[in-house]
């Protein structure tokens, strides 16, 4: 039933290591975003994909490379994991003027 | 450049009572959108009330309204009967057409605690 899915809720890695997140939204949506909040809640757009095709992408590390292989999905890749990737990392999607509805976040730990 | 402003880092107030949420937009355009969204300890995003720029009227939600100052670009929220499940961060976002799509510009959020 959940609109907008990722996993995992948590995940907890060593530095380089590389990890994916997955999204997944079941509402049709057309547009589906990548976000990253950081450890003072700040939160910054990183990618937006509409119909499949990248529209936004951010100023990212290349070591992330999102991934979107229908217009429900749409996973994160992150390669050389460092410590600043560190934070919570939220997955959205929408129809292109409407709001957005959020998943319930991957908190990302880097050790 | 957009941005948004939310310049009450933290907020309190007593359950049953009103408390208002400020949030200030910088923007040339003038067609767009703006949001208030909750994320309780939970983490989840959950939006609260929307309203579009074009519309004079206020938007109104339940317990929650805002006060839309398009000339000022002031949007503020206000919560009225505060309940104890109101406790979150309240995110201020602006969202606008760039490069074919719509982006979201969020401010820095306000922490609000309702007390018993």
């Amino acid at each position: 039933d959940t609109a907008v899915s990722q996993t995992p809720k948590y995940l907890v890695t060593q530095m380089g290591n590389d990890k994916s997140i997955k999204c997944e939204q079941n509402l049709g949506h057309d547009t589906m975003y990548w976000y990253k909040q950081d450890s003072k809640k700040f939160l910054k757009i990183m990618f937006s994909y509409n119909n499949k095709e990248l529209i936004i992408n951010e100023t990212v590390p290349n070591r992330f490379s999102p991934k979107s292989p229908d217009k429900a999905h749409l996973n994160l890749h992150i390669n050389s994991l460092e410590l600043g990737d560190s934070a919570v990392y939220f997955c959205a999607s929408s129809y292109s003027n409407t709001e957005a509805f959020f998943g319930q976040g991957t908190r990302l730990t880097v050790v | 450049a957009q941005t948004v402003t939310q310049s009450q880092p933290e907020m309190s107030v007593q359950e049953a009572e009103t408390v208002t949420l400020s949030c200030t937009y910088d923007t040339s355009e003038n067609n767009y959108y703006l949001f208030w969204y909750k994320q309780p300890p939970s983490r989840q995003m959950i939006l609260v009330i929307r309203q579009e720029a074009y519309k004079q009227q206020n938007a109104t939600e339940n317990r929650f309204s805002v006060n839309f100052q398009k000339a000022a670009k002031s949007f503020s929220l206000k919560i009225s009967d505060s309940q104890l499940g109101d406790t979150a961060m309240y995110f201020c976002a602006f969202m606008r057409l760039t490069s074919g799509t719509y982006k979201y510009i969020f401010g820095t959020g306000t922490r609000l605690k309702v007390l018993a």
